[in-house]
């Protein structure tokens, strides 16, 4: 049973198209998180998301959009797509309040090319 | 955001040596993690600390939450090939806020 998963798992697309990654987490979790890792493998968070509202934006350009349809679900939208969007990107979530952990999922390589 | 450092970047080590590496930040954390991500997976959790001081092992790993809850340490030990990877510290302030470290890519060299 997978806990957090992506979809899909490897994306290519040309300059200046538009993509969405889906993440679905079946742990009961009520917040959920975007993060991109580049190329130096440094993982930085985009977007979270708590109770389908969004809690954090850490600076994302505005072609970034982010949507919860339910607690269950954070899907990534992405228009005009450009060569440094180029990444793997992770979906995570955990339980809010302290001392909880987040899950990750196996993460989505984006190819802008 | 905020920046955790984390060292070493990297770590050539032969098979059955112990490992060490850590974590420092500006910022006090309420709690700190130690992630390792395998190629082409995502990060996956190896210990959780919850209180300034704590040690605690999970099997050949030790980690501790630093006394200042600014800083926090991975051990390894008698390391096999298995744990190469790159570790990851995170730490979480307040609310929903979690940061993750740079990154130490392991070497093990049977």
């Amino acid at each position: 049973d997978t806990a957090v998963s992506q979809t899909p798992k490897y994306l290519v697309t040309q300059m200046g198209n538009d993509k969405s990654i889906k993440c679905e987490q079946n742990l009961g979790h009520d917040t959920m998180y975007w993060y991109k890792q580049d190329s130096k493998k440094f993982l930085k968070i985009m977007f979270s998301y708590n109770n389908k509202e969004l809690i954090i934006n850490e600076t994302v350009p505005n072609r970034f959009s982010p949507k919860s349809p339910d607690k269950a679900h954070l899907n990534l939208h992405i228009n005009s797509l450009e060569l440094g969007d180029s990444a793997v990107y992770f979906c995570a979530s955990r339980r809010s309040g302290l001392n909880t952990e987040a899950f990750f999922g196996q993460g989505t390589r984006l190819t802008v090319v | 955001g905020q920046q955790l450092n984390q060292s070493p970047q990297s770590m050539f080590i032969q098979e059955g040596e112990d490992v060490s590496m850590n974590c420092t930040s500006s910022s006090i954390f309420n709690t700190w993690l130690w992630y390792k991500q395998d190629p082409g997976e995502g990060p996956v959790l190896l210990i959780a600390l919850y209180k300034a001081g704590e040690l605690t092992s999970n099997g050949r790993l030790t980690a501790q939450f630093g006394i200042t809850r600014k800083d926090s340490f991975l051990n390894i030990s008698a390391s096999i090939p298995s744990d190469v990877g790159i570790y990851f510290c995170a730490g979480q302030l307040t609310g929903n806020q979690f940061y993750f470290g740079t990154g130490t890519s392991l070497t093990v060299i049977p």
